[in-house]
Protein backbone atom coordinates (compact mmCIF):
# COMPACT_ATOMS: atom_id res chain seq x y z
CA UNK A 1 0.00 0.00 0.00
CA UNK A 2 0.94 3.57 -0.21
CA UNK A 3 0.86 6.36 2.11
CA UNK A 4 0.03 9.90 0.76
CA UNK A 5 0.50 13.16 2.41
CA UNK A 6 -1.05 15.67 1.35
CA UNK A 7 -0.86 20.06 2.80
CA UNK A 8 -1.99 22.37 3.21
CA UNK A 9 -5.02 19.95 3.97
CA UNK A 10 -7.55 23.33 4.00
CA UNK A 11 -7.00 26.95 3.28
CA UNK A 12 -9.09 29.90 2.33
CA UNK A 13 -7.80 32.36 -0.45
CA UNK A 14 -8.56 35.38 -2.16
CA UNK A 15 -10.13 35.71 -5.67
CA UNK A 16 -6.98 36.23 -7.92
CA UNK A 17 -4.45 34.64 -6.24
CA UNK A 18 -2.45 31.22 -6.88
CA UNK A 19 -2.11 28.37 -4.00
CA UNK A 20 0.39 25.31 -4.74
CA UNK A 21 -0.43 22.11 -2.69
CA UNK A 22 2.00 19.54 -2.54
CA UNK A 23 1.61 15.78 -2.38
CA UNK A 24 4.17 13.15 -0.85
CA UNK A 25 4.39 9.56 -1.21
CA UNK A 26 6.15 6.89 1.09
CA UNK A 27 6.99 4.56 -1.44
CA UNK A 28 7.53 5.55 -5.18
CA UNK A 29 5.24 5.10 -7.71
CA UNK A 30 4.89 4.72 -11.48
CA UNK A 31 2.08 6.82 -12.09
CA UNK A 32 0.05 9.95 -9.62
CA UNK A 33 -3.01 11.74 -10.33
CA UNK A 34 -4.46 14.77 -9.27
CA UNK A 35 -8.52 14.60 -9.00
CA UNK A 36 -11.31 17.55 -7.91
CA UNK A 37 -13.98 16.72 -5.93
CA UNK A 38 -16.49 19.65 -5.32
CA UNK A 39 -18.60 18.99 -2.13
CA UNK A 40 -21.16 15.95 -2.02
CA UNK A 41 -19.88 15.08 -5.79
CA UNK A 42 -18.06 12.79 -7.27
CA UNK A 43 -14.61 12.84 -8.08
CA UNK A 44 -13.34 14.27 -11.78
CA UNK A 45 -9.44 13.98 -12.97
CA UNK A 46 -7.87 16.97 -13.43
CA UNK A 47 -4.47 15.61 -14.63
CA UNK A 48 -1.91 12.69 -14.78
CA UNK A 49 1.44 13.73 -13.23
CA UNK A 50 4.30 12.33 -15.29
CA UNK A 51 7.81 12.37 -13.53
CA UNK A 52 10.25 14.24 -15.60
CA UNK A 53 7.65 15.78 -18.38
CA UNK A 54 4.83 17.99 -18.47
CA UNK A 55 1.86 16.56 -17.40
CA UNK A 56 -1.22 15.36 -19.61
CA UNK A 57 -4.56 17.29 -18.65
CA UNK A 58 -8.06 15.97 -19.24
CA UNK A 59 -10.67 17.51 -21.35
CA UNK A 60 -11.87 20.70 -19.42
CA UNK A 61 -8.27 21.54 -17.49
CA UNK A 62 -5.84 23.77 -18.95
CA UNK A 63 -1.89 23.54 -17.72
CA UNK A 64 -1.94 27.76 -17.40
CA UNK A 65 -5.23 27.34 -14.66
CA UNK A 66 -3.32 24.13 -13.60
CA UNK A 67 0.27 23.58 -13.66
CA UNK A 68 1.80 20.54 -12.34
CA UNK A 69 4.94 19.02 -11.25
CA UNK A 70 6.64 15.90 -10.75
CA UNK A 71 10.17 16.13 -10.26
CA UNK A 72 10.60 12.33 -8.93
CA UNK A 73 8.56 9.24 -8.33
CA UNK A 74 7.67 10.03 -4.82
CA UNK A 75 6.57 13.89 -4.95
CA UNK A 76 4.03 16.09 -7.03
CA UNK A 77 2.47 20.03 -6.53
CA UNK A 78 -0.56 21.05 -8.45
CA UNK A 79 -1.44 24.81 -8.19
CA UNK A 80 -4.39 26.70 -8.69
CA UNK A 81 -3.79 29.38 -10.41
CA UNK A 82 -5.89 33.00 -10.95
CA UNK A 83 -8.23 31.24 -8.38
CA UNK A 84 -11.96 32.41 -8.38
CA UNK A 85 -14.73 30.79 -6.14
CA UNK A 86 -16.05 28.18 -8.52
CA UNK A 87 -12.13 26.84 -7.64
CA UNK A 88 -13.67 26.29 -3.85
CA UNK A 89 -13.58 22.19 -3.95
CA UNK A 90 -11.12 19.25 -2.65
CA UNK A 91 -8.29 18.72 -4.89
CA UNK A 92 -7.18 14.92 -4.16
CA UNK A 93 -3.51 13.82 -4.85
CA UNK A 94 -3.63 9.74 -5.54
CA UNK A 95 -0.97 7.19 -6.67
CA UNK A 96 -1.64 3.76 -8.50
CA UNK A 97 -0.15 1.21 -6.17
CA UNK A 98 2.72 -1.73 -7.12
CA UNK A 99 3.31 -5.23 -6.45
CA UNK A 100 0.44 -6.56 -4.35
CA UNK A 101 -1.23 -4.03 -4.82
CA UNK A 102 -1.12 -3.26 -8.62
CA UNK A 103 -4.28 -1.51 -9.82
CA UNK A 104 -5.33 -0.08 -6.45
CA UNK A 105 -5.59 3.93 -6.96
CA UNK A 106 -4.58 5.17 -3.53
CA UNK A 107 -5.58 8.58 -2.01
CA UNK A 108 -4.32 11.27 0.22
CA UNK A 109 -6.78 13.25 2.71
CA UNK A 110 -7.10 15.67 0.01
CA UNK A 111 -6.62 19.63 0.51
CA UNK A 112 -10.13 21.59 0.78
CA UNK A 113 -9.94 25.51 -0.76
CA UNK A 114 -12.45 28.09 -0.20
CA UNK A 115 -11.86 30.53 -2.45
CA UNK A 116 -13.95 34.09 -1.16
CA UNK B 1 -18.41 9.62 -19.80
CA UNK B 2 -19.29 9.36 -16.81
CA UNK B 3 -20.69 5.51 -15.32
CA UNK B 4 -24.51 6.07 -13.71
CA UNK B 5 -24.71 4.20 -10.04
CA UNK B 6 -28.04 3.29 -8.46
CA UNK B 7 -29.52 3.81 -6.39
CA UNK B 8 -28.45 7.24 -5.55
CA UNK B 9 -28.79 6.56 -2.05
CA UNK B 10 -29.83 2.85 0.58
CA UNK B 11 -31.32 2.80 4.37
CA UNK B 12 -30.18 -0.37 5.86
CA UNK B 13 -30.30 -1.77 9.13
CA UNK B 14 -27.48 -3.35 10.88
CA UNK B 15 -27.67 -7.31 9.24
CA UNK B 16 -29.17 -6.08 5.94
CA UNK B 17 -28.27 -6.68 2.23
CA UNK B 18 -27.38 -4.12 -0.67
CA UNK B 19 -26.72 -3.75 -3.94
CA UNK B 20 -24.72 -1.32 -5.84
CA UNK B 21 -25.01 -1.17 -9.36
CA UNK B 22 -22.45 0.49 -12.12
CA UNK B 23 -23.41 1.26 -15.87
CA UNK B 24 -21.22 2.50 -18.19
CA UNK B 25 -22.03 2.98 -21.87
CA UNK B 26 -17.94 2.11 -23.17
CA UNK B 27 -16.13 -0.84 -23.29
CA UNK B 28 -13.95 -1.63 -20.38
CA UNK B 29 -10.75 -2.89 -18.81
CA UNK B 30 -11.73 -2.60 -15.34
CA UNK B 31 -14.33 -1.85 -12.63
CA UNK B 32 -13.27 -0.11 -9.45
CA UNK B 33 -14.87 0.21 -6.33
CA UNK B 34 -14.13 3.24 -3.41
CA UNK B 35 -15.58 3.75 -0.30
CA UNK B 36 -15.44 7.61 1.41
CA UNK B 37 -16.79 8.19 4.36
CA UNK B 38 -17.38 12.25 5.06
CA UNK B 39 -14.05 14.34 5.63
CA UNK B 40 -11.60 11.20 4.54
CA UNK B 41 -9.88 10.19 1.73
CA UNK B 42 -11.62 7.53 -0.48
CA UNK B 43 -10.65 3.91 0.41
CA UNK B 44 -10.10 1.29 -1.92
CA UNK B 45 -12.12 -1.91 -1.98
CA UNK B 46 -12.51 -4.22 -5.09
CA UNK B 47 -11.58 -4.18 -8.52
CA UNK B 48 -13.12 -6.23 -11.33
CA UNK B 49 -10.69 -6.81 -14.29
CA UNK B 50 -11.84 -7.56 -18.07
CA UNK B 51 -11.70 -11.36 -17.82
CA UNK B 52 -12.86 -12.28 -14.37
CA UNK B 53 -9.98 -11.75 -12.07
CA UNK B 54 -11.07 -9.74 -9.02
CA UNK B 55 -9.07 -8.47 -6.20
CA UNK B 56 -10.17 -7.00 -2.60
CA UNK B 57 -12.06 -7.29 0.78
CA UNK B 58 -12.94 -10.55 1.70
CA UNK B 59 -16.33 -9.42 3.46
CA UNK B 60 -17.46 -7.96 0.04
CA UNK B 61 -18.28 -8.98 -3.63
CA UNK B 62 -18.76 -7.87 -6.62
CA UNK B 63 -19.37 -8.88 -10.27
CA UNK B 64 -18.61 -7.52 -13.79
CA UNK B 65 -20.24 -8.56 -16.59
CA UNK B 66 -18.23 -7.32 -19.11
CA UNK B 67 -20.59 -7.71 -22.42
CA UNK B 68 -23.12 -5.33 -20.47
CA UNK B 69 -20.12 -2.97 -19.02
CA UNK B 70 -22.05 -3.34 -15.73
CA UNK B 71 -20.87 -4.27 -11.89
CA UNK B 72 -22.97 -4.56 -9.00
CA UNK B 73 -21.04 -4.57 -5.66
CA UNK B 74 -22.59 -6.74 -3.17
CA UNK B 75 -22.91 -6.11 0.82
CA UNK B 76 -24.01 -8.77 3.15
CA UNK B 77 -24.70 -8.51 6.54
CA UNK B 78 -23.79 -4.79 6.47
CA UNK B 79 -22.30 -3.27 9.66
CA UNK B 80 -22.30 0.37 11.09
CA UNK B 81 -18.57 0.79 9.46
CA UNK B 82 -20.10 0.38 5.76
CA UNK B 83 -22.12 3.94 5.86
CA UNK B 84 -20.50 6.08 3.60
CA UNK B 85 -20.43 7.02 -0.08
CA UNK B 86 -19.91 4.22 -2.63
CA UNK B 87 -18.19 5.27 -5.70
CA UNK B 88 -17.54 2.78 -9.11
CA UNK B 89 -14.56 3.75 -11.38
CA UNK B 90 -14.24 2.29 -14.55
CA UNK B 91 -10.95 2.17 -16.34
CA UNK B 92 -11.04 1.80 -20.40
CA UNK B 93 -7.26 0.56 -20.08
CA UNK B 94 -4.57 1.41 -23.04
CA UNK B 95 -3.45 4.43 -22.96
CA UNK B 96 -5.82 5.63 -20.51
CA UNK B 97 -4.29 3.03 -17.56
CA UNK B 98 -5.18 4.01 -14.58
CA UNK B 99 -7.22 6.75 -14.99
CA UNK B 100 -10.74 6.61 -13.35
CA UNK B 101 -13.78 8.03 -14.13
CA UNK B 102 -15.99 7.92 -11.59
CA UNK B 103 -20.07 7.49 -11.03
CA UNK B 104 -21.71 9.88 -8.95
CA UNK B 105 -21.93 7.66 -5.99
CA UNK B 106 -24.23 6.07 -3.75
CA UNK B 107 -25.23 7.03 -0.41
CA UNK B 108 -25.44 4.22 1.75
CA UNK B 109 -26.60 4.59 5.21
CA UNK B 110 -26.19 1.51 8.31
CA UNK B 111 -28.14 2.42 11.33
CA UNK B 112 -28.25 0.28 14.13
Amino acid sequence: SAVISQKPSRDICQRGTSLTIQCQVDSQVTMMFWYRQQPGQSLTLIATANQGSEATYESGFVIDKFPISRPNLTFSTLTVSNMSPEDSSIYLCSALGGGSSTGELFFGEGSRLTVL
Amino acid sequence: QQPVQSPQAVILREGEDAVINCSSSKALYSVHWYRQKHGEAPVFLMILLKGGEQKGHEKISASFNEKKQQSSLYLTASQLSYSGTYFCGTEPGGTSYGKLTFGQGTILTVHP
